[in-house]
């Protein structure tokens, strides 16, 4: 099990807004920032969000990442087909270490 | 703009070796402030970060790697590797490397871009 933790699933029909929660601790979300991935079926993953709600050049504003404490949330309004796909936020722990969360299989119903 | 493109055997025997390569192009692996890292994916499941390396040969593992992993860097040839020794069936996975975010910008650099990932399968 993965040291940040996500829900595995989430869904919603077009046009609405879904939310997908990263739970860490202090030692990692509490003291470094979070980073969002998106995931298409049968590709490589690609940066959605940085440094806890920035967003990549090209990546529209729909999509929104924010972060309390030791946890973040990354928010996709006007949900779309094109949507659907895993997400995984990121964050160092002070160790130096990369984590990854286990994943959210989004569905647009 | 840096593509990054992973290279190596699809498929390797229990306790040898895994060997991969990813060869940078678009530019020059030692120009800028980047750590590179290797990232593994098993089959339906999620990531798992296995190590970097900066330019002047620095690293760092994951803890539950470490014993097994050893990544390098060769600049002459725009590449850095990855090997895994004693691989189990558990290794099996899509591996994928990719450069991290500048870390004159950042502490906690982001993976962008990534290679498109390469299958290695541990079987007899």
């Amino acid at each position: 099990q993965s040291v940040l933790t996500q829900p595995p699933s989430a869904s919603g029909t077009p046009g609405q807004r879904v939310t997908i929660s990263c739970s860490g601790s202090s030692s990692n979300i509490g003291s470094n920032t979070v980073n969002w991935y998106q995931q298409l079926p049968g590709t490589a993953p690609k940066l959605l969000i940085y440094s806890n709600n920035q967003r990549p050049s090209g990546v529209p504003d729909r999509f929104s990442g924010s972060k309390s404490g030791t946890s973040a949330s990354l928010a996709i309004s006007g949900l779309q087909s094109e949507d659907e796909a895993d997400y995984y936020c990121a964050a160092w722990d002070d160790s130096l270490n990369a984590l990854f969360g286990g994943g959210t299989k989004l569905t647009v119903l | 703009q840096v593509q990054l493109q992973e290279s190596g055997p699809g498929l390797v025997k229990p306790s040898q070796t895994l060997s991969l390569t990813c060869t940078v192009s678009g530019g020059s692996i030692s120009s800028g402030s980047y750590y590179w890292s290797w990232i593994r994916q098993p089959a339906g499941k999620g990531l798992e970060w296995i190590g970097r390396i900066y330019t002047s040969g620095s690293t760092n593992y994951n803890p539950s790697l470490k014993s097994r992993v050893t990544i390098s860097v060769d600049t002459s040839k725009n590449q850095f590797s990855l090997k895994l020794s004693s691989v189990t069936a558990a290794d099996t996975a899509v591996y994928y490397c990719a450069r991290e975010a500048d870390i004159v910008a950042t502490i906690s650099p982001w993976f962008d871009p990534w290679g498109q990932g390469t299958l290695v399968t541990v079987s007899s």
